[in-house]
């Protein structure tokens, strides 16, 4: 167990739909990623909130947006949806000095389903 | 886009040999990170190694990095059949305004066959 927790961890929805991913990060980790993964384009960065700030931008759609709130939990917003969304979102979190010198501890997993 | 290219694709081995996977990059690295999947789970980190280090071992694992060939290679000896995932180098590179990124590879998908 990482730490991490998301929900949900299924989700099945239709094109134009939309959904909003949680996640709580481990105690005291104040960096939060979130990472797009599916089959044809693996691992795909999206977006870091430190302490509540966007830190860093990654191959994140203008459909796509996110948020920390002060208690460090984030929430992912998939709007508009379309079948090339279907795929899992993973958060990912790390303490204060963050990738520079450690690893990041990721979470289970929201599967998204775009029918 | 991919930083890492991980190399082979797909590795299957029998239980007892070793397992070696290679992952090449295209920038300058402030660290290189292998992660593990399991089928449909969280990625679990494994090894991490600063770009000015050459060689790490943690356990049964042994990674090389070569930054003049913008390489390296993980090692997995004595393979067990719970070693079965995929495996993804990671490379994390300074990305402006005190932050830095993490990014992935496609993998490599490891069998091992009891």
């Amino acid at each position: 167990d990482s730490g991490v927790t998301q929900t949900p961890k299924h989700l099945i929805t239709a094109t134009g739909q939309r959904v909003t991913l949680r996640c709580s990060p481990r105690s005291g980790d104040l960096s939060v990623y979130w990472y797009q993964q599916s089959l044809d384009q693996g691992l795909q960065f999206l977006i870091q909130y430190y302490n509540g700030e966007e830190r860093a931008k990654g191959n994140i759609l203008e459909r796509f947006s996110a948020q920390q709130f002060p208690d460090l939990h984030s929430e992912l917003n998939l709007s508009s949806l379309e079948l090339g969304d279907s795929a899992l979102y993973f958060c990912a979190s790390s303490p204060l000095t963050g990738i520079r010198t450690g690893e990041l501890f990721f979470g289970e997993g929201s599967r998204l389903t775009v029918l | 886009s991919q930083q890492g290219e991980e190399d082979p694709q797909a590795l299957s081995i029998q239980e007892g040999e070793n397992a070696t996977m290679n992952c090449s990059y295209k920038t300058s690295i402030n660290n290189l990170q292998w992660y593990r999947q399991n089928s449909g789970r969280g990625l679990v980190h494994l090894i991490l190694i600063r770009s000015n280090e050459r060689e790490k071992h943690s356990g049964r694992l042994r990674v090389t990095l070569d930054t003049s060939k913008k390489s390296s290679s993980l090692l997995i000896t004595a393979s067990r059949a719970a070693d079965t995932a995929s495996y993804f180098c990671a490379t994390a590179s300074y990305s402006g305004a005190g932050s830095y990124q993490l990014t992935f590879g496609k993998g490599t998908k490891l069998s091992v066959i009891p």
